[in-house]
């Protein structure tokens, strides 16, 4: 069935890259996404990848795609205090073309 | 900007009772979607709309129905609350194309004592 999973938390350190990892099961996913939630505040998209790319970059994120192995990641480099948030692996499922939602991993910055 | 609004950022209900959560958003976006967030599961979605006056069932409609008379405003009812029913809730919208880039509204943190 339709699934996207994620781990629950990370701490990273201040000035160290952060990786967010993702797996997901519908491997006719067209477009796999990353949205970041701030405290208080709803989603917003920081990122997307379209299936027969294997990785983007934008500044300090980059996302890798490994369609083999169903898995999605998200680096952040230079991690700063203003990266706390929970973040979000979505894909969506072509089949319904409706959007599945992860867990969401909550990423914490220790200084 | 695209701006999705949500008209109540917390509310507190009693058990039984009818809720209303409203959502508009100002983009002339075909569809709007409503989820509900609960700390381990994410988002899961309730209903969606791809047009006016019309609504399909997400994963978890139980307890759920949905109204949108109009493109801009796509409104939550609980017909009769329930504790289990206490969430915070996200309406999205998108454009209507095959990328479906969601953009979320602030929230509403709904309580049913």
């Amino acid at each position: 069935g339709e699934d996207v999973e994620q781990s629950l938390f990370l701490s990273v350190r201040e000035g160290d890259s952060s990786v967010i990892n993702c797996t997901y099961t519908d491997s006719s996913s067209t477009y796999l996404y990353w949205y970041k939630q701030e405290p208080g505040a709803g989603l917003q998209l920081l990122t997307y990848i379209f299936s027969n790319m294997d990785m983007k970059q934008d500044q300090r994120l980059t996302v890798l795609l490994n369609k083999k192995d169903k898995h999605l990641s998200l680096r952040i480099a230079d991690t700063q205090t203003g990266d706390s948030a929970i973040y979000f692996c979505a894909e969506m499922y072509s089949s319904a073309s409706k959007i599945i939602f992860g867990s969401g991993t909550r990423l914490s910055i220790r200084p | 900007d695209v701006k999705v609004t949500q008209s109540s950022r917390y509310l507190v209900k009693r058990t039984g009772e009818k809720v209303f959560l409203e959502c508009v958003q100002d983009m002339d976006h075909e569809n709007m979607f409503w989820y509900r967030q609960d700390p381990g599961l994410g988002l899961r979605l309730i209903y969606f709309s791809y047009d006016v006056k019309m609504k399909e069932k997400g994963d978890i409609p139980e307890g759920y129905s949905v109204s949108r008379e109009k493109k801009e405003r796509f409104s939550l009812i609980l017909e009769s609350a329930s504790t289990n029913q206490t969430s915070m809730y996200l309406c999205a919208s998108s454009l209507g194309m095959s990328n479906e880039k969601l953009f979320f509204g602030s929230g509403t943190q709904l309580s049913v004592l």
